[in-house]
């Protein structure tokens, strides 16, 4: 089992819609838990940390479920800018904290 | 402006030849950081360096080398052992080694090797 799974997608939406992707990670040590952006061939960049107790920035919302061993991450009112990869990742101890990304989750929003 | 670069953005050898990527960084960061993406795939880590002169291996080391000789520089080093070296080789570094920290990543080297 991968220690960080993600639906690749792609999620196709039109402008104005709720769209929500889960990314579960293996390992229930892991501690951190952040989503990343990435356009086409481009860097990632920081969307988002996702804390214990959820967290919110504007348009998007982070949710963590311990029990589940899984993150979301909602995004409403999709606009044609929201159109990207969505990387999920994790970081668990255990000597030293690396992070590992999932595959990522390709959404496409259309007029 | 403080960021991370990285040079060349696209790079072309022949199969055989050794090729250096260049990565600097002027944030002040301990932690740096080497990853290889592959078309439709995740990042994978190769290289992790938390402090000058100290670096360690990550999933896929192998093939690969690094230096870390001051904090602001992460060069990484792709041998003519690495298989499959045609990949987005991309350079991160992060303020904290605790796991907690944001990481900043440069624009990225396209390698192709033929």
């Amino acid at each position: 089992r991968k220690e960080v799974e993600q639906d690749p997608g792609p999620f196709n939406v039109p402008e104005g819609a709720t769209v929500a992707f889960n990314c579960t990670y293996s390992n229930s040590a892991s501690q951190s838990f952040f989503w990343y952006r990435q356009d086409c061939r481009k860097e990632p960049k920081l969307l988002m940390s996702v804390y214990s107790s959820g967290n919110e920035d504007g348009r998007f919302t982070a949710q963590l479920n311990r029990a589940s061993q899984y993150i979301s991450l909602l995004i409403r009112d999709s606009k044609l800018s929201d159109s990207a990869t969505y990387l999920c990742v994790v970081t668990t101890p255990g000597g030293s904290y690396i992070p590992t990304f999932g595959r990522g989750t390709s959404l496409i929003v259309h007029p | 402006d403080g960021g991370i670069t990285q040079s060349p953005k696209y790079l072309f050898r022949k199969e055989g030849q050794n090729v250096t990527l260049s990565c600097e960084q002027n944030l002040n960061h301990d932690a740096m950081y080497w990853y290889r993406q592959d078309p439709g795939q995740g990042l994978r880590l190769i290289y992790y360096s938390q402090i000058v002169n100290d670096f360690q291996k990550g999933d896929i080391a192998e093939g690969y080398s690094v230096s870390r000789e001051k904090k602001e520089s992460f060069p990484l080093t792709v041998t003519s052992a690495q298989k499959n070296p045609t990949a987005f080789y991309l350079c991160a570094s992060s303020s904290g080694t605790g796991g907690n920290d944001e990481q900043y990543f440069g624009p990225g080297t396209r390698l192709t090797v033929t």
